[in-house]
């Protein structure tokens, strides 16, 4: 059974930068594509990043060069960081996996992160 | 980047059925089958429900089904259930962004 978790702050100050990792139980960390997606209170859902265990992290242009992803496979999780945080960045954070074979859907998320950005 | 656009709410009676549409552009839906659409409970995550236009992940019911024509996706549920009422996403793949989400669709029960 397939089970992601993240895990980071709660709270994070304006201009400073957002980590969060995601837990992965149940699938390889090497295989699949791993990704971030977010929801701001009330909103729709925001992709933000993939990336796969080798290669760079792809994310939306959104985003500029706020973001980057990275992959542990001795931990089996992944990373998000996201610099440079204003209010526009208060949402719930998921991570999602797109699996490697099988559709260009995500199958799995995670339980979501609320991160609100606020001194 | 810009949404696709879906109508905001969607309503009927149990056992009917209904259409949510998932309106895009000759970059995104007109131009690849990789759509998939989201069933989002109240405070609950996203469930994946249909991908790639219509295929049906393992263990979802078949009164759902998709579909698209030319630049619109459309997600059809039929015999429609209480446990139906939820939030809607579709998504679909457009210029190098695997995933741009629509404005999502609030399904309620007459």
């Amino acid at each position: 059974q397939v089970q992601l978790q993240e895990s980071g702050p709660g709270l994070v100050n304006p201009s400073e930068t957002l980590s969060l990792t995601c837990a992965v139980s149940g699938a390889s960390i090497s295989s699949h594509y791993w990704n971030w997606v977010r929801q701001a209170p009330g909103k729709g859902l925001e992709w933000i990043a993939y990336r796969r265990h080798i290669g760079t992290t792809h994310g939306s242009p959104s985003f500029k060069s706020r973001i980057a992803m990275s992959v542990d496979t001795s931990t089996n999780q992944f990373s998000l960081t996201l610099t440079s945080v204003t209010a526009a960045d208060t949402a719930i954070y998921f991570c999602a996996r797109r699996p490697a074979l099988g559709g260009t859907g995500l199958d799995h998320w995670g339980q979501g992160i609320l991160v609100t950005v606020s001194s | 980047q810009s949404a696709l656009t879906q109508p905001a709410s969607v309503s009927g009676s149990p056992g009917q059925s209904i259409t949510i549409s998932c309106t895009g552009t000759s970059s995104d839906i007109g131009i690849y089958n990789y759509v998939s659409w989201y069933q989002q409970h109240p405070g609950k995550t996203p469930r994946l429900i249909l991908y790639d236009v219509g295929v049906r992940p393992s263990g979802i019911s078949d009164r759902f089904s998709g579909s698209k024509s030319g630049n619109t996706a459309s997600l059809t549920i039929s015999g429609l259930q209480a446990e139906d009422e939820a939030d809607y996403y579709c998504s679909s793949y457009r210029d190098d962004i695997p995933y741009v989400f629509g404005t999502g669709t609030t399904v309620t029960l007459l």
